[in-house]
């Protein structure tokens, strides 16, 4: 069975920086584009970036760009996601996610918390 | 504000059908056939639905279809079960630049 486990979530103060990790099983992630979406309390989803399967390729939300870097190691196969300059509105649960050119995403993984606050 | 429009809530009795909207632009849902439907229980991650417009995944049942016209894309739901109860989201391919939107959601609720 095919899984996605996203960590490296947690409490930031506002200005700091963290890295997001996700880790496949029952998969091989260098088959995969991967994407990251987000999702802040109570509210909807928003696509922020996504990576080729050989990493190549990297593309960025506007909303974004600058603070993310997206990277993988397909020997490892994760794919990870490092924030800076963290602020208020960063605060949401990280999913990973397969990603197909077409911009349907499947598998997701089950999320994790990134919350900023001081 | 999201970049497409779905209605904030829709609701339904057991065994009836439900019709979620999706509207968007020749940008995105108007310009491609590639419009993706997600369900979101509370607390759970997003499980796809529905990819390039009308396609099913396996595991998902016939009850779930989509389809488009124009500038916008529906999610309709026959037989409206019990666990169908939770948020809907739509997203769309948009060019090779912006790659994705998703719109705002919408909360179904079974009665």
């Amino acid at each position: 069975q095919v899984h996605l486990v996203e960590s490296g979530g947690g409490l930031v103060n506002p200005g700091g920086s963290l890295t997001l990790s996700c880790a496949a099983s029952g998969l091989s992630l260098s088959d995969y584009y991967m994407t990251w979406i987000r999702q802040a309390p109570g509210k909807g989803l928003e696509w922020l970036s996504y990576i080729s399967t050989s990493g190549s390729t990297k593309i960025y939300a506007d909303s974004v760009k600058g603070r993310l870097t997206v990277s993988r190691d397909n020997a490892r196969n994760s794919v990870y996601l490092e924030i800076n300059s963290l602020r208020a509105e960063d605060t949401a649960v990280y999913y990973c996610a397969v990603s197909y050119s077409s911009g349907w995403f499947d598998p997701w993984g089950q999320g994790t918390l990134v919350t900023v606050s001081s | 504000q999201s970049a497409l429009t779905q209605p904030r809530s829709v609701s339904g009795s057991p065994g009836q059908s439900v019709t979620i909207s999706c509207t968007g632009t020749s940008s995105d849902v108007g310009g491609y056939n590639y419009v993706s439907w997600y369900q979101q229980h509370p607390g759970k991650a997003p499980k796809l639905l529905i990819y390039v417009v009308n396609k099913r995944p396996s595991g998902v049942p016939d009850r779930f279809s989509g389809s488009k016209s124009g500038n916008t894309a529906s999610l309709t739901i026959s037989g409206l079960q019990a666990d169908d109860e939770a948020d809907y989201y739509c997203c769309s391919y948009a060019g090779s630049y912006t790659f994705v939107v998703f719109g705002g959601g919408t909360k179904l609720t079974v009665l």
